[in-house]
């Protein structure tokens, strides 16, 4: 079946820190990778969408200084937190996109900043 | 502009019974309706979902009824149980853009024993 892995699954990092998280599809070949984000007490915020091989599309409000976007293969993608301030402290959730256009959700990596 | 909304925004219901969950959307071009269910430290997961072509989509207990021409949908769960307490998100996204999905902040379902 179709899986997705998120790693850390959750982290600590300090003010003004970086750091960097992992997507991983397992079963299917991920042709997109859409980053999301919920907050705490708000929904999920699309940071991005990373497709191989075509240029990373960053939503209103993301930027790719702040969350720049890797996504070297059809399995695997990471973005970093950059300068992480305590407003980017969330859920971080990767969609993997298949060719059919059915999004897998992995288990998001929860980043607490201090 | 909020372009998917739901309401209530909690919703606390006795076992047996049947909970209605609101959504409502902005953008007449969205054609795909996915409903996500996600529990306390978890990450939201699929749970059903609609296209315009049909107003009504069954799954056991959970149904999605859908109004094209007003924009708007609902989930019914019929027979509640404690085990469906969750936050549900609607959402919404357009075609070929399927990664695109726009969520709704989410119902607080809450079911009773």
């Amino acid at each position: 079946g179709a899986l997705v892995y998120q790693y850390p699954r959750r982290t600590i990092c300090k003010s003004g820190t970086s750091m960097r998280m992992e997507c991983q599809a397992v079963g299917f070949q991920a042709t997109s990778v859409a980053w999301y984000r919920q907050s705490p007490q708000k929904t999920f915020e699309l940071i991005a969408l990373s497709t191989v091989n075509s240029a990373i599309k960053y939503e209103q409000n993301f930027t790719q200084e702040k969350f720049p976007i890797s996504h070297p293969n059809l399995s695997f993608s990471s973005m970093t937190v950059l300068n992480a301030y305590l407003e980017d402290r969330g859920l971080y959730l990767c969609g993997a996109l298949t060719g059919k256009n059915t999004q897998y959700f992995g288990p998001g990596t929860r980043l607490l900043v201090l | 502009q909020q372009q998917v909304r739901q309401s209530p925004q909690s919703l606390t219901v006795w076992e047996g019974e049947t909970a209605i969950l609101n959504c409502s959307y902005e953008d007449s071009t969205f054609d795909y309706f996915p409903w996500y269910w996600q529990f306390p430290r978890e990450s939201p997961a699929l749970l059903i979902a609609i296209r315009p072509v049909s107003n009504k989509k069954e799954d056991g207990r959970f149904t999605i009824f859908f109004n094209k021409r007003e924009k708007k949908l609902s989930l019914h769960i019929t027979d509640s149980q404690p085990g469906d307490s969750a936050t549900y998100f609607c959402a919404a996204s357009r075609g070929t853009n399927a990664y695109k999905v726009i969520f709704g902040k989410g119902t607080h379902l809450h079911v009773l024993p």
